[in-house]
């Protein structure tokens, strides 16, 4: 597509529940990245795949959270046992492999709110 | 831990004023970036400098990255009330592939 899709763009659940939170990169882009924002802060990495694979999992916060990207495009972001304290905006980015920048774009992002 | 540390972390000045912001590390970088974040959206980027001691300017924007790669400044001249946002930088460190950003810079325009 001609942007980073996010979908849900809310998603309102309560604590203990399941949450899946997915991105669809933009065409061609082989590396992915997943990171949390909370208000009033910056982007907090949590994980990022290049092509199918996890290169760097070091910023999930704990084994509730996990993330995939089978077929080296739609990565899908997993929450269980949802608590309170995963209340913010998941923000997706993509990015062409082998620019040197490494230039990021980011999707809107998807609002959290665990009651 | 931050590994960028962003500062000042709120700035509400008048139209017209001069601003800069801080971007530190004690990591080197191979390439740092600032983006520009307007509620509801995603960060946008602004810059990409590459170079130690590199100067870029974006119209009234100015953006250095220190010699030795550790750090970097945004200024703002004549600010004005379209430049309110949240201004993040982000580095991208040697030896990985993943963007780590600062807790940004909020900048507040006024008329």
């Amino acid at each position: 597509g001609a942007g980073v899709s996010q979908t849900p763009s809310n998603k309102v659940t309560e604590k203990g529940k399941y949450v899946e939170l997915r991105c669809d990169p933009i065409s061609g882009h082989t590396a992915l990245y997943w990171y949390r924002q909370s208000l009033g802060q910056g982007p907090e990495f949590l994980i990022y795949f290049q092509g199918t694979g996890a290169a760097d999992d070091s910023g999930l916060p704990n084994d509730r959270f996990f993330a995939v990207r089978p077929e080296g495009s739609v990565s899908t972001l997993k929450i269980q046992r949802t608590e309170r304290g995963d209340s913010a905006v998941y923000l997706c980015a993509s990015s062409l492999w082998g620019t040197g920048a490494n230039v990021l774009t980011f999707g809107a992002g998807s609002r959290l709110t665990v009651l | 831990t931050q590994l960028l540390e962003q500062s000042p972390q709120f700035l509400s000045i008048q139209e017209g004023e001069n601003l800069t912001v801080y971007c530190n590390s004690s990591s080197v970088f191979s390439s740092l970036q600032w983006y520009r974040q307007e509620p509801g959206e995603g960060p946008v980027l602004l810059v990409t400098v590459v170079t130690g001691g590199e100067v870029k300017k974006l119209k009234r924007l100015t953006f250095q990255f220190g010699d030795a790669r550790k750090d970097s400044s945004l200024h703002i001249t004549a600010a004005q009330p379209g430049d309110t946002g949240l201004y993040l930088c982000a580095g991208l460190r040697r030896n990985n592939n993943d963007m780590r950003f600062g807790a940004g810079t909020r900048l507040t325009v006024k008329p």
